[in-house]
Parts: C-alpha cells; structure tokens; sequence
C-alpha cells in the first residue's frame, strides 16, 4: 500500500546529542518535505527536495540538515539537540508535472529535547 | 510577504448543520489551493484540492474558489462531532512546489 513513514514517533532525547528522524514514502513521488509544527501553531517548511541529490532550505531557519541519496527515503539529522529543537516533524511527499500538486503527510515524530 | 489567512475560531455548530471555513490568500497568481484536517496531535490529512474558480464537491465536503476575490471557502454538510478538529487552508507557492499554510481554523461539531 502506498504510504508514508516516518521513525521514531516518538523520541525524548538529551541535550547535545545526534538524532537522525526518518522518512520512507512508497508513494512513487519525487518531491519531498519536512515542516516543522509546535502544538496549535502554523506548520513552517525547513527542507525540501525535488529529487535525488536535491536539497533546499525552506523558509523557517532550522539547523537541521537533510539528504536525498534514494527517491523515497528523506532523513532529517540534528548534530547536537536543544531544548528549542521540541517539536513535531512532519515528512510530507508530492508527485507529478502538474496540477493539483497535493502533498500528503507522515504521521510525524513529536521531539522532546530536555 | 505572502500569506493565507484563516479566521482561528473556534467555530461551533451544532450536529447535522452546515459547517462554513474561509481563507484568504495575498498572492494573486496563486493557482493551487488545499484543505487538510488536522486532528489534535496528529498529522495533515488532505480533504480536497481545487485550481479552477467555482465548485468543487467531494461526498459532504464542497470547496470554492473565487481567484478574483482571492478566497477560498470549505463547507461541511451534515457536519458530524467526528468532523471536529482543525483546519488548515493551503496555497500552493507560483512556480515553486512549496505549500503556504493557514494557521487554521479550530471547528467543534456538538451533539
């Protein structure tokens, strides 16, 4: 079944550690995403990539980093964790040359930094 | 700066009544428009995209669009406290694939 996945879902983590959040879509789309959310706020894109090999900053600054080495795998690593680093990560996909450009969601990894 | 606006709510209607949402965008070439719901602690799940001006029904759910007054709207029939949760309108960025997401409108749904 196509789908979307992200690892861990949920994770509580010191400060200064190295964490690596996962993304897997087996939706056959070449574009990818990953927002950041804090409970009742707006979701913010901090990376994006239209491909393999292809990574950009979104327009929320983040210091996180990410890689495209396989079309559906889309790993997001912090190097060293803060407590600002608490959130929710959500890893979206979309496909196609055209209209409606739908983007569909993972179900996110809630981050907890202490 | 462009943005899409959403009233936050929350907006209560009583069960089986018909739900209206609103949003409103800046950019006037925009031409892709969403709606996700969003329950709580979880993630987006995309209710209904809509480009062309006017109607687009889905089951209980009816998106419009009017690119001229630059709003797009979301009306629930029947609506159902299941339906309750949050909202979110997204625009689709011109000539770039990135999403511009409302804050979103909180809706409750009462029995």
């Amino acid at each position: 079944e196509a789908d979307i996945y992200q690892t861990p879902r949920y994770l509580v983590i010191g400060t200064g550690k190295k964490i690596t959040l996962e993304c897997s879509q087996t939706m056959g789309h070449d574009k990818m995403y990953w927002y950041q959310q804090d409970p009742g706020m707006e979701l913010h894109l901090i990376h994006y990539s239209y491909g393999v090999n292809s990574t950009e900053k979104g327009d929320l600054s983040s210091e996180s980093t990410v890689s495209r080495i396989r079309t559906e795998h889309f790993p997001l690593t912090l190097e060293s964790a803060r407590p600002s680093h608490t959130s929710q990560y959500l890893c979206a996909s979309s496909g196609g040359t055209g209209p409606p450009y739908e983007q569909y969601f993972g179900p996110g990894t809630r981050l907890t930094v202490t | 700066q462009k943005e899409v606006e959403q009233n936050s709510g929350p907006l209560s209607v009583p069960e089986g009544a018909i739900a209206s949402l609103n949003c409103t965008y800046s950019d006037r070439v925009s031409q892709s428009f969403f709606w996700y719901r969003q329950y709580s602690g979880k993630s987006p799940e995309l209710i209904m995209s809509i480009y062309s001006n006017g109607d687009k029904e889905d089951g209980r759910f009816t998106a419009q669009l009017n690119k001229a007054s630059q709003y797009v709207s979301l009306l629930i029939r029947d609506s159902q406290p299941s339906d309750s949760a949050t909202y979110l309108c997204a625009v689709k960025e011109y000539n770039t694939d990135k999403l511009i997401f409302g804050t979103g409108t909180r809706l409750q749904v009462f029995p």
